[in-house]
């Protein structure tokens, strides 16, 4: 069975802390994927990332890094927590789509609920 | 700009009814194309999905989708709604190729009334 963990379902922070959500695959997928869901926002894309060191910028990544050492694994990290981070945060991962192969699909984290206080 | 438009932030149907949940895109050419479900504190589960070949998909739990090329439409459609059906919908789409980044509508929150 397919599995993507995320270390925490909720956690509480202090404005300023420096904040890492983690999350890993046993799937050997090659894209990783941190969203935000907010209620009427939908999922928002932090950021994605297609291989192990390499990474890209979503639509919000600003106040957010990202690592990926090791292909299984993708962290998040909050440099300095602020209030407005507060949200549910969910990984993904999925396999790269090549030209002849066309399984795309992502699977999901149970989500982290972050509240900073 | 890539765009994924939930007309709809919230439904109610009755129990038994037919449910279409809509969804448009916006995208240089036809992405790949998905419905997810979220039950209330679950994660996302895959309903569907579309990659080629016949616009009418079926999904798991009764619900298929249609893909209309010229309306850039992905609707998601079931023919009787059971309760266990309350939940958040998203419509989600990635490019063909590259790396496959999925973009998702804001979602329609379905509620079932007995």
């Amino acid at each position: 069975d397919v599995k993507v963990t995320q270390s925490s379902r909720y956690l509480v922070k202090r404005t300023g802390e420096k904040v890492f959500l983690e999350c890993v695959q046993d799937m050997d997928h090659e894209n990783m994927f941190w969203y935000r869901q907010d209620p009427g926002l939908g999922l928002r894309l932090i950021y994605f990332s297609y291989d192990v060191k390499m990474k890209e910028k979503g639509d919000i990544p600003e106040g957010y890094s990202v690592s990926r050492e090791k292909k299984e694994r993708f962290s998040l990290i909050l440099e300095s927590a602020s209030t407005n981070q507060t949200s549910m945060y969910l990984c993904a991962s999925s396999l790269l789509s090549r030209e002849d192969f066309w399984d795309t699909e992502a699977f999901f984290g149970q989500g982290t609920r972050l509240t900073v206080v | 700009a890539q765009s994924v438009t939930q007309p709809d932030i919230h439904i109610t149907v009755s129990e038994g009814a037919s449910l279409e949940l809509r969804c448009n895109y916006s995208y240089g050419a036809t992405p790949y194309l998905f419905w997810y479900v979220q039950s209330p504190g679950q994660g996302l589960q895959l309903l569907l999905k579309y990659f080629s070949g016949d616009t009418l998909v079926q999904g798991i739990k009764g619900f298929e989708a249609e893909f209309k090329r010229s309306q850039s439409s992905f609707n998601l459609r079931k023919p009787s709604v059971h309760w266990s059906d309350a939940a958040e919908y998203f419509c989600a789409v990635a490019p063909r190729g590259g790396y496959n980044k999925l973009i998702f509508g804001a979602g329609t929150r379905l509620a079932v009334h007995p």
